[in-house]
């Protein structure tokens, strides 16, 4: 079965600071990929999706995320967070097979 | 587009009660999504339908659990008995094209006490 691995559940990063979350699957192809973000009290809203192609992927509010087929990962990352940017962050996966399986999540913390 | 809309925001019953989570998805999309979340399970997917009919409820946890989606625009969610155990966020979502790209309602949060 597969699985999606978010390894850290809490990242604490400065106002300005790079970031990285991680995320692993386990899958023997390559599955479709997501990246969702979650404010607090609010549903899950996408950020960015990597079908085929070109494997690193823009998304919105200035987010891009790397497909690495090696790794089996797709990491998110920004340049340079703000203060808006905390939130939970779920990454996603669907085998091709229309069953979106969502990781943990890792809660994002900004430091002024 | 209001976006995906669910009532109610929060709901609090008794253990036993009857609970009915409802759901509007955007006009147009023909997927919609049941799924559920606590600290322990995530995100869970409970229930899907496409075009109005239920492709895959491998996700529903028990007969207690049961959705509907009489027509494009509503679905139902329901819980009867409700336990304690089924307290959790619960969340619609609907696409235009399967799992996509899926968009939110902001969750209904139901506490059986």
């Amino acid at each position: 079965a597969q699985s999606v691995t978010q390894p850290d559940i809490h990242i604490t990063v400065s106002e300005g600071a790079s970031l990285e979350l991680r995320c692993n699957y386990s899958y023997g192809a390559t599955p479709y990929l997501f990246w969702y973000v979650q404010s607090p009290g609010q549903g899950l809203q996408l950020l960015l999706k990597y079908f085929s192609g070109d494997t690193l992927v823009q998304g919105i509010k200035g987010f891009e995320a790397e497909f690495k087929r090696s790794q089996s990962s797709f990491n998110l990352r920004k340049p340079s967070v703000h203060w808006s940017d905390a939130a939970e962050y779920f990454c996603a996966v669907d085998e091709r097979d229309d069953k979106i399986i969502f990781g943990k999540g890792t809660r994002l913390h900004i430091l002024p | 587009d209001a976006g995906v809309i669910q009532s109610p925001r929060h709901e609090v019953t008794e253990m036993g009660q009857e609970v009915t989570l409802r759901c509007k998805p955007i006009s147009g999309h023909n997927s919609l999504f049941w799924y559920r979340q606590t600290m322990m399970r995530g995100l869970e997917l409970l229930i899907y339908f496409n075009n109005n009919v239920p492709i895959d409820d491998s996700g529903m946890p028990e007969d207690r659990f049961s959705a509907k989606m009489p027509n494009a625009s509503f679905s139902t969610l329901k819980i009867q008995p409700s336990e304690p155990r089924d307290s959790a966020v619960y969340f619609c979502a609907s696409s235009l094209m399967g799992f996509e790209k899926l968009f939110f309602g902001s969750g209904t949060q139901l506490s059986v006490l």
